[in-house]
């Protein structure tokens, strides 16, 4: 099964407002990513967090880990229609390859 | 943008017919995978390989198999295909900085099999 799985499945907001989005997993990990996958397109790497961060920024990105709970949950602030993707977390446990989450679909409308 | 090119990017064939679709990547990474997602759904792992002349099946049972002879290419081959094969295929290759791995995407395969 996945290591990873992520809530909501889907999310529509509006522009200016934020998103956040929520990562489970099941094993200790290593770090754990979070990649962006515009429609029809490739995934995109986005953010890395390792196991002993608690929170990481980049621009308007903010990713927080809690490996009590074994949850990640990323927040795009100020968001914009250009943010319309899926967004997938992935976990690396130290079994040489990652294992992505089922992904949660964003839609930002203007 | 990432320097790993899949073709083709849409392909519509018929049941029955051989295929291959190609992966190659500019990068010098020696890890190299195979995903399969219906849109908008989950990453399959359908293979994997750690460099030239290594692979590996993933999660995802899969009636295609992969070849690596060179570092760059990693092409994945359909005997014959079937309407179940209908999916996205995508590539990725990945390095590790600081320990940690980074995987890069191409921009995938649509395949539609009649």
């Amino acid at each position: 099964s996945q290591q990873g799985e992520e809530d909501p499945q889907a999310l529509s907001i509006q522009e200016g407002e934020n998103a956040t989005m929520n990562c489970s997993y099941k094993t200790s990990i290593n770090n754990l990513q979070w990649y962006r996958q515009n429609s029809g397109r490739g995934l995109v790497h986005l953010i890395l967090i390792r196991s002993n961060e608690r929170e990481k920024h980049s621009g308007r990105l903010r990713v927080t880990l809690d490996t009590s709970k074994k949850s990640s949950s990323l927040l795009i602030t100020a968001s914009r229609a250009a943010d319309t993707a899926s967004y997938f977390c992935a976990t690396d446990a130290g079994f040489q390859k990652l294992v992505f989450g089922t992904g949660t679909r964003l839609l930002v409308s203007p | 943008e990432a320097d790993i090119y899949q073709t083709p990017r849409y392909l519509v064939i018929g049941t029955g017919k051989k295929i291959t679709l190609e992966c190659s990547q500019t990068m010098g990474h020696d890890k190299m995978y195979w995903y399969q997602q219906d849109p908008g759904m989950e990453l399959h792992l359908i293979h994997y390989s750690y460099g030239v002349n290594s692979t590996e099946k993933g999660d995802l049972s899969s009636e295609s198999t992969v070849s690596r002879i060179r570092t760059e290419h990693f092409p994945l081959t359909l005997e014959s295909a079937r309407p179940s094969h209908t999916s996205q295929y995508l590539c990725a290759s990945s390095e590790f900085t600081g320990g940690a791995e980074t995987q890069y995407f191409g921009p995938g395969t649509r395949l539609l099999v009649l």
